[in-house]
């Protein structure tokens, strides 16, 4: 069956350190992978795609994700994060529709 | 930017009564998606919608759940004889096509908390 793993329920880093939430999928086909971000009483913002191509993948905001077949992640990267990037971050797998993992919430201090 | 927005972003119910979460679409697109966020919980597909009819539904969405799009422009989720497990963010969204590449747009939800 297909599922998404973020194991990462909680992160904390400091503004302007780097980041790397993590995202392992279950899928037998080829997998379309899409991170969502969703702010403090808002909706779910699409940040980024993969469905083929080029495995790094870059996204709104400064976000970028790298598609890893052979570990079946496909982790999500910022290189500075901002205190604006607070947020839950989820990670999907698209079949003909999204399932989800259960997010992670990013916590940034000053 | 287009962008799907839902109505109320909070209800209020008690307990057995019929709720109407609704929605709308952006306007070209025709997919259309119901998902919901139990508390702590991740977000779990409800129901697809497309040309007018359910393409494909979870096990959540059982006979006290409908769907419907009653004019060109709104998508409506009805839940009837509520009850208190229903308490969750509802999210709607909207795809252009229906593959997999196609993203699908969310709306800001609405929570729905049942008395």
């Amino acid at each position: 069956a297909q599922s998404v793993t973020q194991p990462d329920i909680h992160i904390t880093v400091s503004e302007g350190a780097s980041l790397e939430l993590r995202c392992n999928y279950s899928y037998g086909a080829t997998p379309y992978l899409f991170w969502y971000v969703q702010s403090p009483g808002q909706g779910l913002q699409l940040l980024l795609k993969y469905f083929s191509g080029d495995t790094l993948v870059q996204g709104i905001k400064g976000f970028e994700a790298e598609f890893k077949r052979s570990q079946s992640s496909f982790n999500l990267r910022k290189p500075s994060v901002h205190w604006s990037d607070a947020a839950e971050y989820f990670c999907a797998v698209k079949t003909d529709k999204l399932i989800f993992g259960t997010g992670t919430r990013l916590q940034v201090f000053p | 930017e287009p962008e799907v927005t839902q109505t109320p972003s909070h209800q209020v119910t008690q307990m057995g009564q019929e709720v109407i979460l609704r929605c709308v679409p952006i306007s070209n697109h025709l997919y259309f998606y119901w998902y919901r966020q139990i508390l702590g919980q991740k977000v779990e597909f409800l129901v697809s919608f497309y040309n007018n009819e359910i393409s494909e539904k979870s096990e959540i969405f059982d006979d006290q759940f409908s769907v419907e799009r009653p004019d060109g422009s709104n998508f409506t989720l009805k839940i009837r004889s509520t009850k208190l497990e229903d308490s969750a963010m509802y999210f709607c969204a909207s795809s252009e096509g229906g593959a997999r590449g196609q993203p699908q747009h969310f709306g800001d939800g609405t929570r729905l908390s049942i008395l």
